[in-house]
């Protein structure tokens, strides 16, 4: 198993701009997962990709989007980026089908900071 | 809707004590459950769940936790601390499943004191 990976790990923006982050899930899984966790708080659920579709979504604005790629990586993209945005992003992936959940694995998470 | 919520941002606990950290939950169905330990500059690891299965969850590295639905609470436990189980430790629950979304308490930071 390779694990999920995420890069970059640490990003520094500008207050308007865009950025895209990027996730290679874990072998064999199909569902991937986003989640903002600002300093010192829980993580929060951004959305979920299920078979390249979004499959729930957070309360998170439109600005906020993703793509879930045929080999199952995914991308968070957030555009106009406002300083509040500033936050560890963690993706995580799973296996889901058939009536079985494997539950997240996690990756380490992408440091992005808006100045 | 679900909610959780973890009494205590901050535990401190001598090497050799015992671990608790507290977790209440609100939920209108019959929730899964979640600990995860967080080190620093890495995501989240699992250390047990509740399925609905027994009540008394046995995880990784010690930790147990107990499911009460009188008390709406899922306290985690440790008999016996170690150095290493200094960490961050976030209590989750959903609605729907393990790989679902997933709502996560505010956190608390464990601090083991040699």
């Amino acid at each position: 198993e390779t694990g999920v990976t995420q890069s970059p790990t640490h990003l520094i923006k500008t207050r308007g701009q865009q950025v895209t982050l990027r996730c290679s899930s874990q072998s064999g899984h199909n569902t991937v997962s986003w989640y903002q966790q600002a300093l010192g708080q829980g993580p929060q659920f951004i959305f979920q990709y299920y078979r390249e579709e979004e499959n729930g979504r957070g309360n998170f604005p439109p600005r906020f989007s993703g793509l879930q790629f045929p080999n199952y990586s995914s991308e968070l993209n957030v555009n106009a980026l406002e300083l509040d945005d500033s936050a560890l992003y963690l993706c995580a992936s799973s296996l889901v089908g058939g009536g079985w959940d494997y539950g997240y694995t996690f990756g380490s998470g992408t440091r992005l900071t808006v100045v | 809707a679900q909610s959780v919520t973890q009494l205590g941002s901050h535990v401190s606990v001598s090497e050799g004590a015992l671990v608790l950290l507290r977790c209440n939950y609100s939920s209108s169905v019959p929730p899964y459950l979640f600990w995860y330990v967080q080190y620093p500059n890495q995501g989240l690891q699992l250390l047990l769940k509740y399925t609905s299965a027994a009540t008394l969850v046995k995880g990784i590295n010690g930790f147990e936790a107990e499911f009460k639905k009188s008390e709406t609470s899922f306290h985690l436990t440790k008999p016996s601390a170690h150095m290493s189980d200094a960490a961050e430790y976030f209590c989750a629950v959903s609605l729907s499943g393990s790989a679902r979304q997933l709502t996560f308490g505010s956190g608390t930071q464990l601090t083991v004191l040699p």
